[in-house]
This record gives C-alpha cells, structure tokens and sequence, in this order.
C-alpha cells in the first residue's frame, strides 16, 4: 500500500518569504500523480498543484512550486513571496494509476503566514 | 465550476442514532468519495464509488455503510453513531482523478 509522510506538523513563515513544505512517498509505481491541496480555516479543500511522475519538469502554478525527486519519492511544495492567505493545511497526495485510484493522503502541514 | 455540496456544515447526535450525510455533485462526475479527516491523522478514506449503485470499501469501512441511487448523489450513513465516529467529513467527487478532486465544505459531526 502506499503512504504518504509530511514531517511537519507545523510550520511558520513571515509575510513575503519563502517557505517549503516537505512530502515524501513510498510506493512500488512508476507510474503516479501527486498532489498538494490547501485547506485554509474555510475547510474548503482547494488543489494547488500537481504532478505526473513521468514528467521531469518540475510543476508551477504562480507561487508555488514543486521539487519532485522521483528516485527519492520526495515531492516537495515551495511558496514564494508568502501571503496571509497562505495560512492553511496543507496535504499532500498520491495516486496510483489508473487515474480513478482514491487519493492517498498525507497528515498535513498546518502553516501560518506572519504579518 | 463544479459544485459538491454537503448538506450540512455542523451536526449534533446522540450515540445510536443512525446518521445519514448527503452529499451532491452538480457536474456528472463517476467518481465519489468519503473521507474522514481527524487532527494528527489527516484524511482517510471510508468508502468510494465509481458509478451508480456501486460502491467499494477504503481503509476505514467499520461503522459506516454508503448508498449511491443517483449519480449525483452519495450518502454516508452512520448505522448507530458512537462518540469515535466524532470528526470531520469530507466528500469529493472527480470525472478523472487524474486533474484532482473537486471537495465538499465538510460535515463537522459530533457525537453526544
């Protein structure tokens, strides 16, 4: 079975910084999805960002930024220039092919932006 | 965009009761889900379906049983609630899982 391990549990960041939120996985694939979905105080899950294990390319959606290290099975989320809004859980998901596979969740990283 | 919604955002019951958690997606979707999501454990799944009448058991099934008549919907029944099954729940629904998952704003239950 798959797992998915964030090692912070709580991380905080000044406004404008950079912060980077770590996940690692541990599965036999080769081919998978990765994912970071943000859940600020709203509970609305919102999905970030996401990979495909077969790309190289590192993905980006404005601010945020991944470093996806297959043979480690290490994907990790960055967050430039961070923003109050930022402050929320994040989590970070796995999922194997085929593509309707439920995601596999991590415990999340709750992280705080300070003014 | 596509919606799902829950029916309710905090509900209160007392131990017995059998619970039902109503969960609607406006947009077609195959795929829907229930999680379960607790403080230090994060999300985990109780059951999943990927079509009308169908429905397969995730990791933690126990105490829970699901119903899926119409596409659109997906209900997550309590059969007799316990304090344990306290927690937040979540729905989401996806046509390919491969784009994400689009989620619900969560059911807070507590149980009495």
């Amino acid at each position: 079975a798959q797992t998915v391990t964030q090692s912070q549990p709580e991380m905080s960041v000044q406004e404008a910084e950079t912060v980077t939120l770590s996940c690692t996985y541990d599965t036999s694939e080769n081919n998978y999805y990765l994912f970071w979905y943000k859940q600020p105080p709203s509970r609305q899950m919102i999905l970030v960002i996401r990979q495909e294990a077969y790309k190289q390319q590192n993905a980006t959606e404005n601010r945020f930024s991944v470093n996806f290290q297959k043979a480690a099975k290490s994907f990790s989320l960055k967050i430039s220039d961070s923003q109050l809004g930022d402050t929320a859980m994040y989590f970070c998901a796995f999922m194997r092919l085929p593509g309707n596979t439920p995601l596999v969740f991590g415990k999340g990283t709750r992280l705080s932006v300070i003014a | 965009d596509v919606k799902v919604t829950q029916s309710s955002r905090y509900l209160v019951k007392r131990t017995g009761e059998k619970v039902f958690l109503e969960c609607v997606q406006d947009m077609d979707h195959e795929n829907m889900f229930w999680y379960r999501q607790d403080p230090g454990l994060g999300l985990r799944l109780i059951y999943f379906s990927y079509d009308v009448k169908m429905k397969e058991k995730g990791d933690i099934p126990e105490g829970y049983s699901v119903s899926r008549e119409k596409k659109e919907r997906f209900s997550l029944i309590l059969e007799s609630a316990s304090t344990n099954q306290t927690s937040m729940y979540l729905c989401a629904s996806s046509l390919q899982g491969i784009y994400g998952y689009t989620f619900g704003s969560g059911t807070r239950l507590t149980v009495v």
